[in-house]
């Protein structure tokens, strides 16, 4: 079936370790978004990508960068994890932008720990 | 800056019964809005959007309104089942920048 696969699904860092978390999608979607999502806490938008276009939210701390090398691939490098980066991030996708009638599609999400 | 919020924070209910969950946003210039179900430590699964056009839509026990220029929606789930538990979030997504902005959630609990 065609997804959303984020890997891995837990993933455990040390506190200053960099980290890198990976999402695939078979969807063919051009716009690939990467959220932060604290326990009982909206998700919260770090960046997303129009194609190769990326765009970063103001408030993202530099800490968190991101690459999209293709459109099924995308990564999210945490270079020096806080103990406050730890949290759900996930991963999702839609086919294309500006448009009204594109659904959300998540992955199954990364648990990020920090020790 | 567009907020989102739902009320209420939690619910739970007896099997069977019909509920309604609240979503108001401030910021009326959206192209849609999504609800979605998120299961404890999992993605989120769209499962209802309302384009801005458009009033309500269904999808089986789930029907989603939208009034935009109030800035509200509901989800109306008939006949609640336990499998029905999970926690809801509606999304607005933004005309200007195509931001999908999302509400804190209502988690619900259907009593068997």
């Amino acid at each position: 079936d065609a997804m959303v696969i984020q890997n891995p699904r837990y993933q455990v860092t040390q506190f200053g370790k960099p980290v890198t978390l990976s999402c695939s999608q078979t969807l063919n979607h051009n716009v690939m978004y990467w959220y932060q999502q604290k326990s009982s806490q909206a998700p919260k938008l770090l960046f997303h990508y129009y194609d190769k276009d990326f765009n970063n939210e103001a408030d993202t701390p530099d800490n968190f960068q991101s690459r999209r090398p293709n459109t099924s691939f995308c990564f999210l490098d945490i270079r020096s994890p806080g103990l406050g980066d730890a949290a759900m991030y996930l991963c999702a996708t839609s086919r294309r932008a500006r448009v009204s009638n594109e659904k959300l599609f998540f992955g199954s999400g990364t648990q990020l720990s920090v020790l | 800056k567009q907020e989102v919020t739902q009320i209420p924070a939690a619910l739970s209910v007896p099997e069977g019964e019909n509920l309604v969950l609240n979503c108001s946003f401030t910021d009326s210039a959206i192209y849609n809005l999504q609800w979605f179900r998120q299961d404890p430590g999992k993605g989120l699964t769209s499962l209802l959007l309302i384009q801005s056009s458009q009033r309500e839509q269904t999808s089986g026990r789930l029907n989603a309104s939208l009034d935009k220029s109030s800035g509200r929606s509901t989800l109306y789930i008939a006949a609640s089942q336990p499998g029905d538990s999970a926690t809801y979030l509606c999304a607005p997504q933004m005309n200007r920048d195509d931001k999908i902005i999302f509400g804190k959630g209502t988690r619900l609990h259907i009593l068997p």
